[in-house]
């Protein structure tokens, strides 16, 4: 398997503008996790899905963010505006099964907003 | 409410030496905990997991990790550690059913030739 594959890999993007970041979970697994991490706060769980649905959103920072999974094998985050503190790795993750099983990550989205 | 502490932001240990990357956990159950390993400018990836059984769990490359109820710990532990083990180490624990996990800040590997 591919593993959990995120795009893209890097964006600059400045403050205000609308920043789309991507993923597609290993075929099969049933929740996706969307993390996020900096030096200041580690790393963060903002929102997971289940079977498409979205379970938590309680890590979701601000309004500003929004995530949707429209099928089994696509996601995505958004940020509009983005402001230069959203600049932070970005992580996909997924599981089978729930939390039990192993999670696996992506390689992460490195977002820098000027 | 589950937490993870991980004591040290950094750890030293020449190579060819033992390490030991330490974590200790707070929840009111049974807990499952898990360590994973971030190169630089990569993804986290799974090393290890304890989920019950054995108090001992191997895991990837050589690492191993020891669950002790008493006191509360799971102890990433390595016989003779790699330069290439130089990574950020992070420690995680949920608990039964279907919570998410909760992360340790992570404790930084420098391993020195």
């Amino acid at each position: 398997d591919a593993g959990v594959i995120q795009s893209p890999r890097h964006e600059v993007t400045e403050m205000g503008q609308e920043v789309t970041l991507r993923c597609k979970p290993i075929s099969g697994h049933d929740y996706l996790f969307w993390y996020r991490q900096t030096m200041m706060r580690g790393l963060e769980l903002l929102i997971y899905f289940n079977n498409n649905v979205p379970i938590d959103d309680s890590g979701m920072p601000e309004d500003r963010f929004s995530a949707k999974m429209p099928n089994a094998s696509f996601s995505t985050l958004k940020i509009q505006p983005s402001e230069p503190r959203d600049s932070a790795v970005y992580f996909c993750a997924s599981s089978f099964l729930g939390f039990g099983n192993t999670i696996y990550f992506g390689e992460g989205s490195w977002l820098t907003v000027v | 409410a589950q937490s993870v502490a991980q004591p040290e932001d950094q750890v030293n240990v020449a190579e060819g030496n033992p390490l030991t990357v330490k974590c200790t956990y707070s929840v009111s159950g049974n807990p499952y905990l898990f360590w994973y390993v971030q190169y630089p400018n990569r993804g986290l990836q799974f090393l290890l997991k304890y989920i019950t059984g054995d108090n001992l769990v191997k895991g990837s490359y050589g690492f191993e990790a020891e669950f002790n109820k008493s006191q509360t710990s799971f102890h990433l532990k390595k016989p003779s550690a790699l330069v290439s083990d130089s990574a950020l180490y992070f420690c995680a624990v949920r608990l039964e059913g279907n919570t998410p996990l909760v992360f340790g800040k992570g404790t930084r590997l420098s391993v020195i030739a």
